[in-house]
């Protein structure tokens, strides 16, 4: 596609609920990465892959979290069993190696 | 691991000043520094990026320099203008990947 997409873009879900994101990278863009953002706050890095697979998986803040790839394209963010303290916005990005990022627009997740 | 520090975290400038912001990185190893603006509610966009083989980037009113020795980089804006304001994020890698990114500079240009 044009652009990296994310769905959903918001999510509102209770404490304890299992919640998927989706990305959806640009076409031909071999690498893909998850980053959490807190309101007002930086980039915290989650999880980098290339293709299917994932060399570093060190941002997972816990074993709650956990992303997939499937056909060297779409990655799905898996939180199990979600806390208040997930609440972020979760964006990916996606980049050809040796090239800068392009963003999605990011999904708002709440717990309540 | 990369450590990545951003100074200030806030700066206002007046219309037409010009506006610096600073980062200093830990792994010598890093080779990849690119700056992003992210608007409210918006993604973060690249809009300038240097290599550690380069000194000093230009594109028209932005300019990164780069200071391997000192492990310092800064992105410097001149002339600014009131939709220059948003947060910057500057960020180090090594060979593009797995950017680590500095804490933001929220950037205000007073009309």
């Amino acid at each position: 596609g044009a652009g990296v997409s994310q769905s959903p873009s918001n999510k509102v879900t209770e404490k304890g609920k299992d919640v998927e994101l989706r990305c959806d990278p640009i076409s031909g863009h071999t690498a893909l990465y998850w980053y959490r953002q807190s309101l007002g706050q930086g980039l915290e890095f989650l999880i980098y892959f290339q293709g299917n697979s994932a060399p570093d998986k060190s941002g997972l803040p816990s074993d709650r979290f956990s992303a997939e790839r499937t056909g060297g394209s779409v990655s799905t963010l898996t939180i199990q069993r979600t806390q208040q303290e997930d609440s972020a916005v979760y964006l990916c990005a996606s980049s050809i190696q040796g090239r800068g990022y392009t963003f999605g627009s990011g999904t708002r997740l709440t717990v309540v | 691991g990369e450590n990545v520090e951003q100074h200030p975290s806030t700066l206002s400038v007046q219309e037409g000043d010009s506006a610096v912001i600073k980062c200093t990185y830990s792994d010598s190893a890093s080779n990849y520094f690119p700056w992003y603006k992210q608007e409210l509610g918006k993604r973060p966009q690249l809009i300038i990026d240097i290599r550690s083989n380069v000194g000093e980037k230009k594109d028209q009113r932005i300019a990164v320099t780069l200071n391997k020795t000192a492990k310092h980089f800064s992105l410097h804006i001149t002339e600014t203008q009131p939709e220059d304001s948003a947060v910057y994020f500057c960020a180090a890698s090594i060979s593009s990947y797995k950017l680590i990114f500095g804490s933001g500079t929220r950037l205000l240009v007073r009309p």
